[in-house]
């Protein structure tokens, strides 16, 4: 069964400081990657898409992917307390299919 | 901004009635996704469209749950017989279709409390 595992946390990051958020997934064919952002009670945020190995920056976010450990992650710059939220990891899968996996999500408290 | 929309945006009723709900996808999406998410856990895929067609269906959609696109427009999603298990939150997403970015963008949800 495909799996995308991240830390449930919660992680807490005093403002100001970088969050490192992880994602790891199971199935060596995925090639598609998504980190969505999501307050409670709230339905998903898209923030970052990858695909490509290595880093890609938009604004304070950075994602890095590593396809040979299998390996996701998202870095919040300058974290603010409105970046208090959880999230999802979510994988494409390398076939015919369009779904996603999605990992059960990283709650992040940025405390002021 | 004519982003997804989905009604209602709750719903509580009674184990064994029926519940149907609807998405309404950016107006050039051709690709629409139902999904599933309970307390602490990441959305679970249910089906997909593409266009009217029903091109993916995931064994958690048991026979009680059904979904349609007739127009290749908006979509609804019916479960019959409801169990307290089927409370959750229902969400639905759309895609543009021939994107290599297959980026998927969420409405608001539908929240389904069954007593």
């Amino acid at each position: 069964q495909k799996e995308v595992e991240q830390n449930s946390g919660p992680l807490s990051v005093p403002e100001g400081a970088i969050a490192s958020l992880n994602c790891t997934y199971s199935d060596r064919g995925s090639q598609s990657f998504f980190w969505y952002r999501q307050y409670s009670g709230k339905s998903p945020e898209l923030i970052m898409s990858i695909y490509s190995n290595g880093d890609k920056e938009d604004g304070r976010f950075t994602a890095q992917l590593n396809k040979a450990s299998q390996y996701v992650s998202l870095l919040i710059r300058d974290s603010q307390p409105s970046d208090s939220a959880t999230y999802l990891c979510a994988v494409k899968e390398n076939n015919y299919g369009q779904n996603f996996v999605f990992g059960p999500g990283t709650r992040l408290s940025v405390l002021p | 901004d004519t982003g997804v929309s989905q009604n209602p945006r709750h719903k509580i009723t009674k184990r064994g009635q029926n519940v149907t709900f609807r998405c309404d996808p950016i107006s050039e999406h051709n690709r629409l996704y139902w999904y599933r998410q309970t307390l602490g856990q990441g959305p679970e895929f249910l089906t997909y469209f593409q266009n009217e067609a029903q091109l993916e269906k995931s064994r958690l959609l048991s026979d009680r749950f059904s979904a349609e696109r007739p127009k290749g427009s908006f979509s609804t999603l019916e479960i019959q017989r409801t169990e307290q298990g089927d409370s959750a939150m229902y969400l639905c997403a759309s895609s543009r279709d021939r994107s290599s970015y297959n980026e998927q963008f969420f409405g608001p949800g539908t929240r389904l409390t069954v007593l």
